[in-house]
């Protein structure tokens, strides 16, 4: 099983402000399967980023993807109100694992 | 563009079963596998396994084989989950995704599921 490790665990930014997001894999993702997730209280997750650095439809060009082999990033190039979230990295080279996500919260 | 909707909050005595279904709505319903996704109160979210309604065939994480069961019934877009021999542990919303080329597209609202002395 891949193990997803995401860092920071939490971190508190101001609206405007970039955020990056470091998800690391316990070995090479296969094809750089690797997608994004963000998820607010009491809803479902919400897909944004797919195959390490495609925007999902309709996700907003602000949120981009990158990485290959073991370590991929989701970066918010200017954070906007709605988008404090947590936010999950997946992979699905092999068997689906997710990270156990990073908290965004307003500073 | 599918549309899932789940059924409702479930209280379980441990040692029962449960079985959450996810109807389909909106798209064609076997062009996606149905995965199933939980997340215990606060934590993360830990995939279970996933059913390929074209194929007929189920494909269960490790952590739940022998204790999951996932079908699906083409003819009303329903998928269902059944989860046996339920722990205090498995407390958890559990969600339905239809899946394309394993990423989680489309959600359902979540089930919540409790297991109750």
């Amino acid at each position: 099983e891949i193990v997803l490790t995401q860092s920071p665990g939490n971190v508190s930014l101001s609206p405007g402000e970039r955020a990056t997001l470091s998800c690391r894999a316990s070995q090479s993702v296969t094809a750089n399967n690797v997608a994004w997730y963000q998820q607010k209280p009491g809803q479902a997750p919400r897909l944004l980023i797919y195959a390490a650095s495609n925007r999902a439809t309709g996700i907003p060009d602000r949120f981009s993807g990158s990485g290959s082999g073991t370590d991929f990033t989701l970066t918010i190039s200017r954070l906007e109100p709605e988008d404090f979230a947590v936010f999950y990295c997946q992979q699905y080279g092999s068997s689906p694992t997710f990270g156990r996500g990073t908290k965004v919260e307003v500073k | 563009q599918l549309h899932l909707v789940q059924s409702g909050a479930e209280v379980k005595k441990p040692g029962s079963s449960v079985k959450v279904s996810c109807k389909a709505s909106g798209g064609t319903f076997i062009n996606y596998a149905i995965s199933w996704v939980r997340q215990a109160p606060g934590q993360g979210l830990e995939w279970m396994g996933g059913f390929t309604p074209i194929f007929k065939t189920a494909n269960y994480a490790q952590s739940f084989q022998g204790r999951v069961i996932m079908t699906a019934d083409k003819s009303t877009g329903t998928a269902y989950m059944e989860l046996t021999s339920l722990r205090s542990d498995d407390t958890a919303v559990y969600y339905c995704a239809g899946e394309r080329s394993g990423t989680f597209d489309y959600w359902g609202q979540g089930t919540l599921v409790t297991v109750s002395p």
